[in-house]
């Protein structure tokens, strides 16, 4: 089982439309969270990270769910320059001992139709 | 405002060849990272660095070597291109421990290993 899995998509929506990925992790002592945004071709950049309490920004919206070990991102009202690549994170150890890196998920893509 | 900058963006190979990836970032980040991102895969951490002097493996360190001589530069070597070694690669940096802050990345290297 991969360390970190996300929905499969391709996510393709209306302009308008509320989606939701998920994200879920093995490594129950995984401590961050977070939501990277990845255009074509381009590097990924930070979108958000994720709390325990759950956070907002605009239109995203960002949960965790520990007991589950998954988390979500939800946009409300898309864009169509929402449309793009979304990778979670998730920060682990790579080996006993040191120190914590960034595991990504294989990314869900969201294409939002006019 | 450079950030993260990485050279070449484009490289084609013969196997058996060796390079470098250039990374240099001019945040004055002590945290330096490669990823290599495949199609399906996500960003699968290579090796990573978290002050000059000291690097460690990640996930898929094999076929490449890193030093981190100063706080500015990463460099990634491949030894001997293999095939397998065809991919994205990204460059990033962090002012605080991965998984605490943020990840900056490169624009990335298109590398082709014929």
């Amino acid at each position: 089982r991969k360390e970190v899995e996300q929905d499969p998509g391709p996510f393709n929506v209306p302009e308008g439309a509320t989606v939701a990925f998920n994200c879920t992790y093995s490594n129950s002592a995984s401590q961050s969270f977070f939501w990277y945004r990845q255009d074509c071709r381009k590097e990924p950049k930070l979108l958000m990270s994720v709390y325990s309490s759950g956070n907002e920004d605009g239109r995203f919206t960002a949960q965790l769910n520990r007991a589950s070990q998954y988390i979500s991102l939800l946009i409300r009202d898309s864009k169509l320059s929402d449309s793009a690549t979304y990778l979670c994170a998730v920060n682990n150890r790579v080996s006993s001992g040191s120190a914590r890196q960034l595991t990504f998920g294989s990314g869900t893509q969201l294409t939002v139709l006019p | 405002n450079a950030g993260v900058t990485q050279t070449p963006k484009f490289q084609v190979l013969k196997t058996g060849q060796s390079m470098t990836l250039q990374c240099a970032q001019d945040m004055n980040h002590e945290y330096m990272s490669w990823y290599r991102q495949d199609p399906g895969m996500g960003l699968r951490l290579i090796h990573y660095s978290v002050g000059a002097g000291i690097t460690d493996q990640g996930e898929v360190p094999n076929g490449y070597n890193v030093s981190r001589s100063t706080t500015e530069d990463f460099p990634l070597r491949l030894l001997s291109a293999a095939p397998s070694q065809t991919s994205v690669y990204f460059c990033a940096s962090s002012s605080r421990p991965v998984g605490v802050g943020e990840l900056f990345f490169g624009e990335g290297s298109r590398l082709t290993v014929l």
